[in-house]
């Protein structure tokens, strides 16, 4: 198995709503990412994981809030969220000594 | 700050063209450069480069890395229209992350260039 596998592909939420979005790899990646994509802009790095545990969280709001349950998942959970908070969100792993990451499809995530 | 550019922005071309896209950055610790293929959603990895004037080749495609004017270029050649895509460079920065043996760390996207190859 070489794929990141992100669900929902699409999701539709309120200001108000809770939701989360979930991220699972099989490859013995021991480094996950949460990445967020806005349209025509490059992917910008929220936050990684390493064991399991928050090692880079680059200043991202406290509605976003991340969590790692074991090494082959990843979730984000989204809280009383902004219109500007709509984007696509990549989910990505790596394995140990590489910077190559593998990404995940996508959730994309339109926020009303 | 930290700075990743690409060029062109985008690009139409015909089948059979070759293409070459840049890349410049400027990064205080520069460990990699990695070019990704976009098309739709996932980015897909392409080549890493962390060694000046050692090309990377896969089929049609291949990349170098110049450390010393600090840029990459990605070159196609007879393009296809399965060429069609967003490709976006990324550059990997020290200090890399290292617990337990699994390295992490960030990488800074460039915005990208949209590559349109007609029939």
């Amino acid at each position: 198995d070489t794929e990141v596998t992100q669900t929902p592909k699409h999701l539709v939420m309120g200001m108000t709503n809770k939701k989360s979005l979930k991220c699972e790899q099989h490859m013995g990646h021991r480094a996950m990412y949460w990445y967020k994509q806005k349209a025509k802009k490059p992917p910008e790095l929220m936050f990684v994981y390493s064991y399991e545990k928050l090692s880079i969280n680059e200043s991202v709001p406290s509605r976003f809030s991340p969590e790692c349950p074991n090494s082959s998942l990843l979730n984000l959970h989204l809280h009383a969220l902004q219109p500007e908070d709509s984007a696509l969100y990549l989910c990505a792993s790596s394995q140990a000594g590489a910077n190559v990451l593998t990404f995940g499809a996508g959730s994309r995530l339109t926020v009303l | 700050e930290d700075k990743v550019v690409q060029s062109p922005l985008s690009l139409v071309v015909h089948e059979g063209d070759t293409v070459t896209l840049n890349c410049s950055y400027e990064v205080t610790n520069f460990r990699s450069l990695l070019w990704y293929k976009q098309e739709k959603k996932a980015p897909t990895f392409l080549f890493m480069l962390t060694s000046s004037g050692i090309e990377k080749k896969s089929g049609r495609l291949s990349s170098i890395l110049d450390k010393k004017e600090l840029f990459s270029i990605l070159n196609i050649t007879a393009t296809q229209t399965g060429d069609s895509a967003v490709y976006l460079c990324a550059v990997a920065e020290r200090p890399w992350g290292n617990a337990g043996g699994t390295s992490y760390g960030k990488l800074t996207f460039g915005q990208g260039t949209i590559l349109t190859v007609h029939p």
